[in-house]
């Protein structure tokens, strides 16, 4: 079971390039979230999709757009990098019901330089 | 607005210890979930357990238990035996509302170290 599948692992960009993250579940979940964790803190939510074709503001939506593409793939991008943005990515789907449950990623470490 | 808060931002117990991470949380929607998730060093998100609101009984998964109390808004992780394998980041979350559109946020989170 592949899950939830997130790339690149890794990434290093300069000041003002853009990039999109990737993120793709295998779970048949209709939610999906992108969230960022910076060294030693929490999570903060940036986007999130309850179902194709709908995406709402998190916490720290500023300087990102999302895409659900359909049901499997909601991607985040970086139109204009900034060093504020140097964080762990995280994407994740979720579960409903009896057995609610938040199905994370391996996350993108990304620094801007 | 939904708010978790996590005051504890670290712990130290020694190994074999029951121990009691806490988490409150605001929120004005009768329909809301709680979770709570370990993250160790390695980085990755791992599910500990889940509290819906209308939920009767406290939630337990092995030596987890959401210790429940709705009046006091609290949803705190009681760890029985801690392991020296417990010592991570955990974090308290909350999904608000019923509908599938809610968003889910995090807490600050709790560094747990065990001490052989």
């Amino acid at each position: 079971n592949a899950g939830v599948t997130q790339t690149p692992k890794f990434q290093v960009l300069k000041t003002g390039q853009s990039m999109t993250l990737q993120c793709a579940q295998d779970m048949n979940h209709n939610s999906m979230y992108w969230y960022r964790q910076d060294p030693g803190m929490g999570l903060r939510l940036i986007y999130y999709s309850a179902s194709e074709g709908t995406t709402d503001k998190g916490e720290v939506p500023n300087g990102y757009n999302v895409s659900r593409l359909n049901k499997r793939e909601f991607s985040l991008r970086l139109e204009s990098a900034a060093p504020s943005q140097t964080s762990v990515y995280f994407c994740a789907s979720s579960s409903r019901g009896r057995e609610e449950k938040l199905f994370f990623g391996s996350g993108t470490q990304l620094s801007v330089l | 607005a939904q708010k978790i808060t996590q005051t504890q931002p670290g712990m130290f117990v020694q190994e074999k210890e029951a121990v009691t991470l806490d988490c409150t949380y605001d929120t004005s929607d009768p329909s809301y979930g709680l979770f709570w998730y370990k993250q160790p060093s390695s980085g990755e998100m791992i599910f500990l357990i889940y509290q819906g609101s209308y939920d009767q009984q406290n939630a337990t998964e092995g030596r987890y238990s959401l210790n429940f109390q709705k009046a006091r808004k609290s949803a705190n992780l009681v760890i029985s035996a801690s392991q020296l394998g417990d010592s991570a980041m955990y974090f308290c979350a909350m999904r608000e509302g019923r509908s599938s559109a809610s968003k889910i946020i995090f807490g600050s989170g709790t560094r747990l170290s065990i001490r052989p």
